[in-house]
């Protein structure tokens, strides 16, 4: 049974380009959520995909924007990005309609390191 | 108030004893607790949930929760030294399951 995938494991970009990242859910699994996770903290909801829509959103602004596909992998892109971006993003699969006792599993993270 | 907060630590207990790890959280109705273990530079691990209140037991890990008084815990009995690790706290409401909050987590060293 795979578990959540990400890619790239790491990744180092300059300020004011842009990034992509890319998860893959857990097999059953048809939701996914992105977090954001600075060093010495929790991590921090950036939003969540459910039947290609965003569902909910954290306080981040429109330079994260995502995307999930039919096959219910997901995107996240990072456009203008800012020395503060820097942290480990990690992708969440759960499934959909599983209420408030749904489980969220993580993938391995990808470490963006902006210069 | 955040949602959900925690004690940074770090917690430091000998190898055999109990370690209790606590989380308090912002009362907003039905709530789910999720407890993670996270190891330096990994990903978080998921290795207990409650919603109920009272004792949940998985092995040598034992989630607690007192929601009149809006915390919910962590122990582990017989702590090991690869149980090392950072634990987060996460909650979610069944008004907005959708999102998890977490809390900043706790540093664990167990020393042998």
């Amino acid at each position: 049974d795979a578990g959540v995938t990400q890619s790239p494991t790491h990744l180092i970009k300059t300020r004011g380009q842009q990034v992509t990242l890319r998860c893959s859910p857990k097999s059953g699994h048809d939701t996914v959520s992105w977090y954001q996770q600075a060093l010495g903290q929790g991590p921090q909801f950036i939003f969540q995909y459910y039947e290609e829509e965003e569902r909910q959103r954290g306080n981040f602004p429109d330079r994260f924007s995502g995307h999930q596909f039919p096959n219910y992998s997901s995107e996240l892109n990072v456009n203008a990005l800012l020395l503060g971006d820097s942290a480990l993003y990690l992708c969440a699969s759960s499934s959909g309609t599983g209420g408030a006792g749904s489980k969220q599993y993580f993938g391995p993270g990808t470490r963006l390191t902006v210069t | 108030q955040k949602e959900v907060e925690q004690n940074s630590g770090p917690l430091s207990v000998p190898e055999g004893a109990i370690a209790s790890l606590n989380c308090t959280y912002s009362d907003r109705g039905s709530q789910s607790f999720f407890w993670y273990r996270q190891y330096s530079g990994k990903s978080p691990e998921l290795i207990m949930f409650i919603y109920s209140n009272g004792d949940k037991e998985d092995g040598r890990f034992t989630a607690q929760l007192n929601k009149a008084s809006q915390y919910v815990s962590l122990l582990i009995r017989d702590s090991q030294p690869s149980d090392s690790a950072t634990y987060l706290c996460a909650v979610n409401w069944e008004y907005n399951f959708n999102k998890f909050y977490f809390g900043s987590g706790t540093k664990l060293n167990v020393k042998p």
